[in-house]
């Protein structure tokens, strides 16, 4: 069975740096797809970014980049130039190519300091 | 194009008395999902539609939990009788994704606080 890992519950940045969001992760498949989606206060959750394991190039999306290490199972997102508005909740998810089953980590707070 | 809908947003009752949950899903989103979020967890799945059939109910307590889904579109969970671990926060989610090949964004709705006191 496959299963999510985030081992930073709460962490906290300056405005305007950067911080990075750890998450592994356990599988014994080869095609899947990874996921950080963000969380704000009493909002819909929404998607951040996404990578697909059998791409080797990290997926970035403006001031939002990963750090895909398959060999090593790890997804970590780097957030860069913190905005307040990036105060949330985020969760790391895998998802089986095909299956549209999704699997949660227990997410980290994020709190973006002025 | 309008979100995933759901409703109630807030719902205190009693333990032991049922409640209902509401959801519709993006126009045309094949997939439909039922999560449970307890506070400081990640969602858990409860019950995954494609289409107005049950993909996987594995994890759905279905002693006090019931979810249809009408016609494929929009969907209703039920909870009855409530107890106090009940408390959480259902999301609902959709995708309009199926078959391999695609990368299944979930677009989820803004959830549904429940307390049971």
């Amino acid at each position: 069975a496959q299963t999510v890992t985030q081992s930073q519950p709460e962490m906290s940045v300056q405005e305007a740096e950067t911080v990075t969001l750890s998450c592994t992760y356990d599988t014994s498949e080869s095609n899947y797809y990874l996921f950080w989606y963000k969380q704000p206060p009493s909002r819909q959750m929404i998607l951040v970014i996404r990578q697909e394991a059998y791409k080797q190039q990290n997926a970035t999306e403006n001031r939002f980049s990963v750090n895909f290490q398959k060999a090593a199972k790890s997804f970590s997102l780097k957030i860069s130039d913190s905005q307040l508005g990036d105060t949330a909740m985020y969760f790391c998810a895998f998802m089986r190519a095909g299956t549209y089953k999704y699997i949660f980590g227990t997410g980290t707070r994020l709190k973006v300091l002025a | 194009e309008a979100g995933v809908a759901q409703s109630p947003r807030y719902k205190i009752i009693e333990k032991r008395q049922s409640v209902a949950f509401w959801c519709n899903p993006i126009s045309g989103h094949a997939t439909l999902y039922w999560y449970q979020q307890i506070l400081g967890q990640g969602p858990k799945l409860l019950i995954q539609f494609q289409n107005n059939g049950v993909v996987d109910d594995s994890q759905l307590p279905k002693d006090r939990f019931s979810a249809e889904r009408l016609k494929g579109v929009d969907s209703t969970l039920k909870i009855q009788p409530a107890k106090l671990e009940d408390s959480a926060v259902y999301l609902c989610a959709s995708t309009p994704y199926t078959g391999t090949g695609n990368t299944g964004e979930l677009f989820f709705g803004e959830g549904s606080r429940l307390t049971v006191l």
